[in-house]
């Protein structure tokens, strides 16, 4: 089965500095990687969505890479925020391109 | 307008009961989707709608799981004998029209607990 693996640690950093967040896969390199931001108590809610032949996208702070070699996704927020603080979701297309399969997610603490 | 809403936020049954969770999705969408989640996991699939008809329903772990969609708006998921390791957030999400780039919204959950 295809799995998504995220670090399930917490990450604390300060306020200012840039939070990186990993995302590893196995098997085959789905078609497309998403990334999400879920808050205690609500929803996942969509941030960035990068396809397998893109090695960048961003959004305002939020940087998103992919890497087939390394099968690798890495999460960036530049100038991060109290606010920030949240648990980030990992999420990979499923073959037939419409269902999700998530990590388990990494919560991110961010301290004034 | 409106988000994907869910009713009730918050369920608590006793194990061996029938429930029905249900989901108001965002108007004009024609996908939705059902996820379960556990607490400290990310969202599982259950099932996936396209308009009426279930598309994908891999996900429903036994068939004491179901979930309709008869006029492809609202939807309803029915657990039937209940059992405690069926406690967990059951979440929604909609979609515009279910291809690969189309952003999923998701309701707020509601919060399965058997006793």
């Amino acid at each position: 089965s295809q799995k998504i693996e995220q670090n399930s640690e917490a990450l604390n950093i300060q306020e200012g500095k840039t939070a990186t967040l990993t995302c590893n896969y196995t098997n085959y390199s789905p078609a497309y990687l998403q990334w999400y931001r879920q808050d205690p108590g609500r929803g996942p809610v969509f941030l960035l969505l990068i396809r397998e032949n893109e090695k960048e996208k961003r959004k305002e702070r939020l940087k998103v890479t992919f890497d087939t070699t390394l099968k690798q996704s890495l999460f960036h927020i530049t100038a991060s925020q109290p606010a920030d603080s949240a648990t980030y979701l990992c999420a990979r297309l499923n073959s037939g391109y419409s269902t999700l399969t998530f990590g388990k997610g990494t919560m991110l603490l961010v301290s004034p | 307008g409106a988000g994907v809403s869910q009713t009730p936020s918050n369920k608590v049954t006793e194990k061996g009961k029938y429930v029905e969770l249900r989901c108001d999705p965002i108007s004009g969408h024609t996908a939705l989707y059902w996820y379960r989640q556990s607490l400290g996991q990310g969202p599982e699939f259950l099932i996936y709608f396209q308009g009426t008809g279930a598309a994908d329903d891999s996900g429903l772990p036994n068939d004491r799981f179901f979930a309709v969609r008869p006029e492809g708006s609202v939807s309803t998921l029915k657990i039937q004998r209940t059992e405690r390791g069926d406690s967990a957030v059951y979440l929604c999400a909609s979609s515009f029209g279910g291809s690969s780039t189309d952003t999923q919204y998701f309701g707020p959950g509601t919060r399965l607990t058997v006793l």
